[in-house]
């Protein structure tokens, strides 16, 4: 069974203050790994698309990488407008299956 | 606007009563997905559709139906609702990428259902 575990829970962050935030995956046949942004009450905002290891894809002061187990959500100089819950998801085998993480909350305070 | 839209917003049934979840977008999108958000458990995928007339299960499927007669709406159908169905619904689309994978998912705004 596909599973997906992003660690930690939560973390609070002091603007400015950068840190990552991990995903680690145990699955057959990874067809790509997505990263989503979640804010309250609000459907999850795509941010990235990883798809091989090696990969890395950047937006503004975040940057996404990926291994073979794992794929890291770098925040560089976070904001108080980054406070949000960060989803990663992995889309597995011959069918478009995609499981989700059950997400970071992310708290950056001014 | 390109925009997945989902209605209605907030519902509330009773048990036993069928219900319809409306989902429409705009963007052309191949594939088109329902997941249903619940406190420690996260998104699950009910069910998804690759294109027209093509749909398939996802992780927690029973007590849903889907079906997918135009490209741009994807309703998700509750026969009999129960209570643990209540919970938020999200429905997504994403276009394909070169190996006909869905590149990335652009949600709607959620619909809150509660079966009493």
């Amino acid at each position: 069974e596909d599973q997906v575990t992003q660690s930690p829970e939560a973390l609070r962050l002091q603007e400015g203050e950068s840190s990552s935030l991990n995903c680690s995956y145990t699955v057959s046949g990874l067809r790509g790994l997505f990263w989503y942004r979640q804010d309250p009450g609000k459907g999850p905002e795509f941010l990235f698309t990883l798809y091989s290891a090696g990969e890395e894809k950047e937006k503004e002061r975040l940057k996404a990488t990926l291994t073979k187990k794992e794929s890291f959500l770098h925040i560089t100089a976070p904001k108080p407008e980054d406070s949000a819950t960060y989803l990663c998801a992995v889309l597995t085998g011959a069918n478009s299956k995609l499981t989700f993480g059950k997400g970071i909350t992310l708290s950056v305070r001014p | 606007e390109a925009q997945v839209t989902q209605n209605p917003r907030y519902l509330i049934t009773v048990t036993g009563k069928k219900l319809t979840v409306t989902c429409s977008q705009n963007m052309n999108h191949e594939y088109m997905s329902w997941y249903r958000q619940d406190p420690g458990l996260g998104l699950r995928q009910i069910y998804y559709s690759m294109n027209v007339e093509v749909t398939d299960k996802g992780d927690v499927p029973e007590g849903y139906k889907v079906s997918r007669k135009e490209k741009r709406n994807f309703p998700l159908i509750l026969e009999s609702p129960s209570p643990n169905q209540t919970s938020l619904y999200f429905c997504a689309s994403s276009p394909r990428d070169r190996l006909y994978f869905p590149y990335g998912y652009t949600f709607g705004s959620g619909t809150r259902l509660t079966v009493v």
